[in-house]
């Protein structure tokens, strides 16, 4: 059975500061990943295809980097609005998967 | 820019039938490179894809799901439908519909704005 697996489950920062979430897939999924951000209340927004291509409007403070099965979501210079909950999904399959999420919040 | 808006009752008895409509905005459904999906969020589950069909009228279940569910396309309206048989509390969920481009990336690059659907007698 596939899965997505993200780690941390949770991650505490301070406005200014960098985080670096991970997701590993349980098989080769060459470049095929996909970042999405949700906040309370709001459906998931994309922000990064193809494992590093920032979706248009998103800031550069957002980057992401791998391919096969480990991956890196960072982000650097924490903005106010930055805090919510990150989910990593497998973009090689059109039987679309998530990983179970980040919870980004204010220390 | 395309829009998504679902539609449907926010209560549902147990053992019971869902329906769900999405009505699509800005764009055709049909005629179109993108798969038309459902996907729910429950705090026990995440994020969880349902089904998908392609604008040629293709479906695709998840394999979870696929002996309770229906997904159909409705081109006179744009719009798309989930049918979900013999619900249960764990069918308790926001039920979000979306949008993905067709290869090489399956992402979702549209979605609705959720309805939350309880399960309850």
């Amino acid at each position: 059975d596939f899965q997505m697996t993200q780690s941390p489950a949770f991650v505490s920062t301070s406005v200014g500061g960098t985080v670096t979430i991970t997701c590993r897939a349980s098989q080769f999924i060459s470049s095929r990943l996909a970042w999405y951000q949700q906040k309370p209340g709001k459906a998931p927004k994309l922000l990064i295809s193809a494992a590093s291509n920032l979706q248009g409007g998103v800031p550069s403070r957002f980057s992401g980097s791998g391919s096969g099965t480990d991956f890196t979501l960072t982000i650097s210079n924490l903005q106010p609005e930055d805090f919510a909950t990150y989910y990593c999904q497998r973009a090689d399959s059109l039987f679309w998967a998530f990983g179970q999420g980040t919870k980004v919040e204010i220390e | 820019q395309v829009q998504l808006q679902e539609s449907g009752p926010g209560l549902v008895k147990p053992s019971e039938t869902l329906y769900l409509t999405c009505t699509v905005s800005g764009g055709s459904i049909s005629g179109s490179s993108y798969f038309w999906g459902w996907i729910r969020q429950s705090p026990v589950k995440g994020l969880e894809w349902i089904a998908s069909v392609y604008s040629s009228g293709d479906t695709y279940y998840s394999p979870s799901l696929q002996s309770r569910v229906t997904i159909s396309l409705d081109t006179s309206k744009n719009q798309f439908s989930l049918k979900m048989t013999s619900v249960t509390a764990a069918d308790t969920a926001v039920y979000f519909c979306a949008r993905g481009p067709d290869y090489p990336d399956y992402v979702v690059d549209s979605w609705g704005q959720g309805a939350l659907v309880t399960v309850s007698s």
